[in-house]
């Protein structure tokens, strides 16, 4: 079946440490997205790409990377200078013409120890 | 900057008729849309509107869209208990080819 796949569906970290969150969809869409949900603020955009090799910084990017060396894949890092990386994430594609939709991945909520 | 803005709760009875509204900021906005969260999940689209477009009905959903006020609402008839989740309304940035901000949410709650 086509679709966006997030995992690990629960991601635990100890602090000081970086970790990666996978995102991967075989919709042969064009442009991918990662949002980071807290609760009462809705999602915030914190990267996203139009194509394969390259990408731009959302609205929170700091403490946070990404690549995107397969247009499958957008795996993102959460670093260790994120002070507060404790959130549910988001990842989702759209076929980045003028509509359409963005599909979305289950999410990992992601939990720091 | 783009902003979307949406009220935070709305607690309706089962069977009435739920309206949940958005305004935005961005008036080069072409597309709306409203998303669907159940918890834990993903984002399901619910529907979505063209900026050219006033009203767009699908089933039980009615979305009216006032571009003058930059008003977007979504109406749920005969609301049912399935449909407790939270609503998010979307606009895709006019300048840009993909970009899409999202509002706050707004939580559906359902009483018997």
């Amino acid at each position: 079946d086509g679709g966006i796949t997030q995992s690990p569906k629960y991601l635990f970290r100890k602090e000081g440490q970086n970790v990666t969150l996978s995102c991967e969809q075989n919709l042969n869409h064009d442009a991918m997205y990662w949002y980071r949900q807290d609760p009462g603020q809705g999602l915030r955009l914190i990267y996203y790409s139009q194509i394969v090799n390259d990408f731009q910084k959302g609205d929170i990017a700091e403490g946070y990377s990404v690549s995107r060396e397969k247009k499958e894949s957008f795996p993102l890092t959460v670093t260790s200078a994120q002070k507060n990386p404790t959130a549910f994430y988001l990842c989702a594609s759209s076929p980045g013409q003028q509509l359409t939709e963005a599909f979305f991945g289950q999410g990992t909520r992601l939990t720091v120890v | 900057g783009e902003d979307v803005e949406q009220s935070l709760f709305l607690s309706v009875r089962e069977g009435d008729s739920s309206v949940i509204n958005c305004t935005y900021t961005d008036s080069s906005s072409t597309y709306l849309y409203w998303y669907k969260q159940e918890p834990g999940a993903g984002l399901q689209l619910l529907t979505y509107i063209f900026s050219n477009m006033d009203m767009k009905q699908d089933q039980r959903l009615t979305v009216l869209l006032n571009k003058k006020d930059k008003h977007l609402s979504l109406r749920i008839a005969d609301t049912q208990t399935g449909d407790s989740a939270i609503y998010f309304c979307a606009e895709k940035e006019g300048s840009s080819a993909s970009k899409i901000i999202f509002g706050s949410g707004t939580r559906l709650s359902i009483r018997p």
